[in-house]
This record gives C-alpha cells, structure tokens and sequence, in this order.
C-alpha cells in the first residue's frame, strides 16, 4: 500500500505555456500534500505544502501566483506552472502524507521531469 | 524545524554492512525520523521510520538513542543496486502544521 503517482512523468513545452502537474494517492486518503522541486545533484526542496479544501502554504521564494496549487479532494493535487520559463526547468517531485496508521509518514510520487524550451 | 546533518557520501562492498548516521540536535517532541532512498530521476522510496529505540523491517534497521538527537540507518548486507542518496527527515505534527525538511542526503556508492 501507499501508492503515490504523478502525471505526466514527464513533459516538454515552449516557453509562455502552462503546465500541469497531478499527483494522486491511490489507496489512501491524503489530507496534506508536498510539492517539492529537484535540480540536479541537489537535493529536494519544499516548493509548498497543500491542504485539501484549503489555500496551500508557500515556502518562502516560491511565488504563489506562478506555481499555482489546488487540492480539491483527498486524493488529488494539482501543480501549475504558468508562463513556463527554461528556469522552471527542473524535477517536480509530489508526496502524500499519511496518518492514518498512527505514524506521520510522507509517500512520495515518481515526479516529473519539466523541459521548457 | 529540526535540521538534518548527514555524512555527504560513503563508499562500500558488496555484502557488507552500512551504517549512515544522522543529526538532529533540535528534533522536537512530536517529530518522527523517517529514511528515504532516492535513486537518480525517480521520487524518494520509504525505508523505514521510527520515533526511539530500534526499528527493523525487511529492509532496513533504524536505532534511535534515548536523546533522539541522532538516528543510524543500518543496511545488512549491501548489493550493487543499493547505490542511491539516502535521506534522512525528522518531522511531523507542530505548530503550524506538518512538515519535514530534506537535507542534503548521503550518496552511498556500492562496489563490486
């Protein structure tokens, strides 16, 4: 159990477009969502944390108007990159927390490679 | 929120055993510490995860000391295919919500 997935894995767009990005829990219910973004050799970084029914939370430097987040039910999120730019170039990763065992663990989805050209 | 100190990278054998080690000075009452193993272009795989003492899966074993401000990730018997960065969270229910913070990760490069 505990099954995260994303999609698309991995997607390649011209510059100005948006994107969007769905990560799914597949057998549990996730009241909190992660949306964390990878360069290479890096290691992950918390872009903002997304609560079903709620605004998400943005870590700092992280512009909400341009990652926009929804989470509209237990089981799914969805990351925004509006007007794509190759900076936004990177490795989009989701996870699911799940507490419903007693421990606060987070599962983590496959990610998503993002190319702007 | 608690951060995360970990060795930047180890070498080892084949069939031997690896411990990696982590600090978490300021680790908090209601924090867990959970491992993840990453492997390149993919999401962070669960290992295991634990609030004190000792925990062991089919995988891995984990030892908490009483003070809880560092943890070890015991991998038995190491195989090629264990090579990965390996993270090490603490984090969990506090004020403001629930959140973990990654660290930088330990690369464990696994020889034949």
């Amino acid at each position: 159990g505990a099954v995260v997935s994303q999609h698309p894995s991995r997607v390649i767009c011209k510059s100005g477009t948006s994107v969007k990005i769905e990560c799914r829990s597949l057998d549990f219910q996730a009241t909190t969502m992660f949306w964390y973004r990878q360069f290479p050799k890096q290691s992950l970084m918390l872009m903002a944390t997304s609560n079903e029914g709620s605004k998400a939370t943005y870590e700092q430097g992280v512009e909400k108007d341009k990652f926009l987040i929804n989470h509209a039910s237990l089981t799914l999120s969805t990351l925004t990159v509006t007007s794509a730019h190759p900076e936004d170039s990177s490795f989009y990763i989701c996870s699911a927390r799940r507490g419903d065992s007693g421990l606060e663990t987070q599962y983590f989805g496959p990610g998503t490679r993002l190319l702007v050209l | 929120l608690a951060k995360t100190t970990q060795p930047i990278s180890m070498d080892s054998y084949e069939g031997q055993e690896v411990n990696i080690t982590c600090s978490h000075n300021n680790i908090a009452t209601n924090d867990y510490i959970t491992w993840y193993q990453q492997f390149p272009s993919q999401g962070p795989r669960f290992i295991i995860q634990g609030y004190k003492t000792k925990v062991t899966n089919e995988v891995a074993s984990l030892f908490i000391p009483a003070d809880r401000k560092s943890s070890t990730l015991s991998l038995p018997r190491v195989s090629l295919s264990d090579t990965a960065v390996y993270y090490c969270l603490v984090g969990g229910m506090n004020t403001g919500g629930f959140k973990t913070i990654f660290g930088a990760g330990t690369r464990l490069f696994v020889k034949a």
